[in-house]
């Protein structure tokens, strides 16, 4: 069965800097691979999907993230980050049973400090 | 309109009101989710729906009823709920056949008093 791990369920950083969020995956089949990003009373966004083809993916926001077969992972990366990039971010990955659903994380709360 | 559209946006009910959300989709698309989101807790999968049939219950109690009527609309009817009841309800769509990628509608906030 398909699974997803999130480390670290609040991770804070400093305006400009590095943003890091982890995802490791299990999955029992070529995973197709999701992030993404929910603004405090509001729905989720898509941030960027791993499907097929190029290992790392580029999404919206100026994320980023790369499929690592041999870590099981897909990290979630911004250069910079900025004050707006202050949100709630689930990684997901699709279960192909008898419904095509997605298996999400338990979400990583990312605080951006001025 | 486009996307995925939730209303109410928020709702409070008493423990003996019956009431009903609803969710609309213009994307197309064939599959219609309810999903859970308590505080600290992980999103919990509902219902699905795919080409208006419901394909999964994972154990939710009778109070919530959902209803597909058609492949653009889902509701979910509430009665008799509990305090614990009181979250945010995300309304997703997908192509039953596609990667998996669900839509959300922005969620209607829930205050069982």
């Amino acid at each position: 069965a398909q699974s997803v791990t999130q480390l670290g369920s609040h991770v804070s950083v400093s305006e400009g800097a590095l943003v890091l969020l982890r995802c490791n995956y299990s999955s029992s089949v070529p995973p197709y691979l999701f992030w993404y990003v929910q603004y405090p009373n509001q729905g989720l966004q898509l941030l960027l999907k791993y499907t097929t083809g190029a290992t790392l993916v580029k999404g919206i926001n100026g994320f980023e993230a790369e499929f690592k077969k041999s870590e099981t992972s897909f990290h979630l990366t911004k250069p910079s980050a900025h004050m707006s990039d202050a949100a709630e971010y689930f990684c997901a990955v699709s279960d192909f049973g008898a419904t095509n659903k997605l298996i999400f994380g338990t979400g990583t709360l990312l605080a951006v400090q001025p | 309109e486009t996307g995925v559209t939730q209303t109410p946006r928020h709702l409070v009910m008493g423990m003996t009101n019956k009431k009903s959300l609803k969710c609309e989709q213009h994307l197309g698309h064939n599959a219609m989710y309810w999903y859970k989101q308590s505080a600290k807790k992980p999103l919990e999968l509902m219902f699905v729906y795919s080409l208006e049939e419901r394909v999964e219950n994972n154990s939710v109690p009778s109070r919530f009823s959902p209803e597909c009527p058609n492949s653009s609309h889902l509701f979910l009817h509430l009665h008799t709920l509990q305090p614990e009841d009181s979250a945010l309800y995300l309304c997703a769509s997908s192509q039953a056949s596609g990667t998996g990628e669900l839509f959300f509608g922005e969620g209607s906030r829930l205050t069982v008093l």
